[in-house]
């Protein structure tokens, strides 16, 4: 079945460091893959999305790239700030599968100043 | 931005009580979904919805029912609470239609505490 695997974390960043968070995923076909984002106390959001091979997403200085050679999205920004703590989930949606998202278990980021 | 809503934020109860949890989304979305959340952070699916009087057991079984009789609602119900069902709950909904690409709209979740 379909499966997302992400870096464990928690993630310690001074700010304006570089982030990578790594993501891949396991799926048969060709599924849109996403990076949702869980601030403290709040419901998750989406951030970025990509739907078909070698498209960026991008949103709030974060980017990622579809790549489906080595089945990866991973997650980057090119300078964090102690605003972008939150836990951030990399999920696909496969083809065939209607619209069930699945996730992976999500990685803390934490900047400090 | 998001217009769905669950409730209670913060839920503390007794083993053996029924409970509800409640989920409303004012965005006419066919699709909604119950995630649980472990402490871990991971998201399991536990039900989905296609529309009313559509209801699907997700990945991860559950003890919970829901049910869909309006558009806009999607509670989940828990007989009989028990130390296990400690969790987060979360709610989500996804526009009609489209081909893959659609995000999920998520409340900001129960936190339910069962001693």
């Amino acid at each position: 079945g379909d499966s997302v695997t992400q870096m464990e974390g928690p993630v310690t960043l001074s700010e304006e460091a570089f982030l990578t968070i790594n993501c891949t995923y396991t799926a048969t076909g060709y599924p849109s893959l996403f990076w949702y984002v869980q601030y403290p106390g709040e419901g998750l959001q989406l951030l970025l999305k990509a739907t078909k091979a070698d498209d960026k997403g991008s949103n709030k200085g974060f980017e990622a790239t579809y790549r489906k050679e080595t089945t990866s999205f991973h997650l980057e920004k090119g300078s964090v700030q102690v605003s972008d703590s939150a836990v951030y989930f990399c999920a696909l949606r496969g083809t065939g599968t209607a619209s069930k998202l699945t996730f992976g278990t999500g990685t803390r980021l934490q900047v400090t100043l | 931005e998001a217009d769905i809503y669950q409730t209670p934020r913060y839920l503390v109860i007794g083993t053996g009580k029924k409970i509800t949890l409640e989920c409303s989304q004012t965005m006419g979305h066919d699709k909604m979904y119950w995630y649980q959340q472990d402490p871990g952070m991971e998201l399991h699916l536990i039900h989905y919805s296609y529309g009313v009087n559509s209801t699907e057991k997700g990945d991860l079984s559950s003890e919970s029912t829901v049910s869909r009789i309006r558009t806009e609602h999607f509670p989940l119900t828990l007989e009989s609470a028990r130390p296990s069902h400690t969790s987060q709950y979360l709610c989500a909904s996804s526009p009609n239609g489209g081909t893959g690409g659609e995000k999920l709209f998520f409340g900001s979740g129960t936190q339910l505490s069962v001693l």
